[in-house]
């Protein structure tokens, strides 16, 4: 367990729709970053932030959008959604400082469009 | 930009045997972190091993161990004595010095551990 919770765990929508992936990251710890991966495909970064202030962008489309809110969850939010928005969305954290600077990622959230 | 290229979409290793899995990345950056994660069927992607780039010294965690080849660009991983839950998806990935904070993945290598 990386102490990072993300919610839903499968989510099933329709295209069109608008849905709202959730993360927690670990305790203490300030950036979130979320990624996107596709059926066997890498993981594309799509936005980072670092105590609720955006830090770095990604190949992230105009129909998604993030934020963190001030006790550091993240909500990514899709909208107008697509047969090819259907993939795995992961959410990671990383400590503010320390020396090793690694992402703990959550379980991610399984989005099937339909 | 910085690039990680993984040019090996899937390797196989006999189980107890040695095997090693590339990685080549571009920068122009002198201080940086690489780091190898596993993904394995499960999805969850677990951290392997980390290398800062400013320590000459290969890192090692157990059966896994890096080649880092700073001046050639390279950052292969060795996993020794191979065990039949080392298959899985594995992940080589570059973050930019602090301040950037960007983390680039490869494609990643499919290991499959044969019994």
């Amino acid at each position: 367990d990386s102490g990072v919770t993300q919610t839903p765990k499968h989510l099933i929508t329709a295209t069109g729709q608008r849905v709202t992936l959730r993360c927690s990251p670990r305790s203490g710890d300030l950036s979130v970053y979320w990624y996107q991966q596709s059926l066997d495909q890498g993981l594309q970064f799509l936005i980072q932030y670092y105590n609720g202030e955006e830090r770095a962008k990604g190949n992230i489309l105009e129909r998604f959008s993030a934020q963190q809110f001030p006790d550091l969850h993240s909500e990514l939010n899709l909208s107008s959604l697509e047969l090819g928005d259907s993939a795995l969305y992961f959410c990671a954290s990383s400590p503010r400082g320390g020396t090793t600077y690694e992402q703990y990622f959550g379980p991610g959230t399984r989005l099937t469009v339909t | 930009a910085q690039t990680v290229t993984q040019s090996q979409p899937e390797m196989s290793v006999q189980e107890a045997e040695t095997v090693t899995l590339s990685c080549t990345y571009d920068t122009s950056e002198s201080d940086y972190y690489l780091f190898w994660y596993k993904q394995p069927p499960s999805r969850q992607m677990i951290l392997v091993i980390r290398q800062e780039a400013y320590k000459q010294q290969n890192a090692t965690e157990n059966r896994f161990s890096v080649n880092f080849q700073k001046a050639a660009k390279s950052f292969s991983l060795k996993i020794s004595d191979s065990q039949l839950g080392d298959a899985a998806m594995y992940f080589c990935a570059y973050r930019s010095p602090a301040g950037t904070y960007k983390y680039i993945f490869g494609t990643g290598t499919r290991l499959k551990v044969l019994a």
